[in-house]
């Protein structure tokens, strides 16, 4: 049973240019959240995507959005990259509806470098 | 990932020895907290929840305890082991979300 799995691994933009980062949730998953964890610190809360639509966001700009498709999967992109978005890209995946206690998966991440 | 970590708190124990990382949290109103351990190269691996009702819960080897009064969070290691040598970070569930809120991390490197 494959976990949660991103694509691609490392990626290297350019500032001004988009990015679209790839993620297939855990089998029997149905929610995918997208957190950007910066150098040295915690993972920050992006989005989540619940049957195909946004259910929740964190503090982030418009330049960041996303999708999920109806195999459970997801895409995450950022037009108009700046530097300070150059980050560790974690994806996690859960299963609506589940009992206590709540679990994320998470896939390895996409780091994204941004010069 | 890879590169967690450059510049958090650091906490070096001797293998065998028991470990207890802290961590405060923000929201009076959250209903979970989770420790997550994060390897190197790696995403945030779950090590164990509570629910904001409780004050301590047990795994194996690992001890969670909740003091909401100065909204406190703390994990236990026991026998610490050279694979527990990783970035560990709380996170809290506020009441009516599915969000997670990382705390900031802890390095706990191992010695023999």
């Amino acid at each position: 049973d494959a976990g949660v799995t991103q694509s691609p691994t490392h990626l290297i933009k350019t500032r001004g240019q988009q990015v679209t980062l790839r993620c297939s949730p855990k089998s029997g998953h149905d929610t995918v959240s997208w957190y950007q964890q910066a150098l040295g610190q915690g993972p920050q809360f992006i989005f989540q995507y619940y049957e195909e639509e946004e259910r929740q966001r964190g503090n982030f700009p418009d330049r960041f959005s996303g999708h999920q498709f109806p195999n459970y999967s997801s895409e995450l992109n950022v037009n108009a990259l700046l530097l300070g978005d150059s980050a560790l890209y974690l994806c996690a995946s859960s299963q609506s509806g589940q009992g206590i206690p709540y679990e994320q998966y998470f896939g390895p991440g996409t780091r994204l470098t941004v010069t | 990932g890879e590169s967690v970590g450059l510049h958090l708190p650091t906490l070096s124990v001797q293998e065998g020895d028991n470990s207890i990382i802290n961590c405060a949290y923000s929201n009076s109103a959250s209903d979970y907290f989770i420790w997550y351990k994060q390897e190197s190269g790696k995403g945030p691996q779950f090590i164990i929840d509570i629910r904001s009702n409780m004050d301590k819960r047990q795994g194996q080897r690992v001890t969670v305890l909740l003091n909401k009064t100065v909204k406190h969070l703390s994990l236990q290691i026991a026998a610490t082991q050279p694979g527990d040598s990783a970035v560990y970070f709380c996170a809290e569930i506020p009441d009516n979300t599915d969000k997670l809120i990382f705390g900031t991390g802890t390095r706990l490197q191992v010695f023999p």
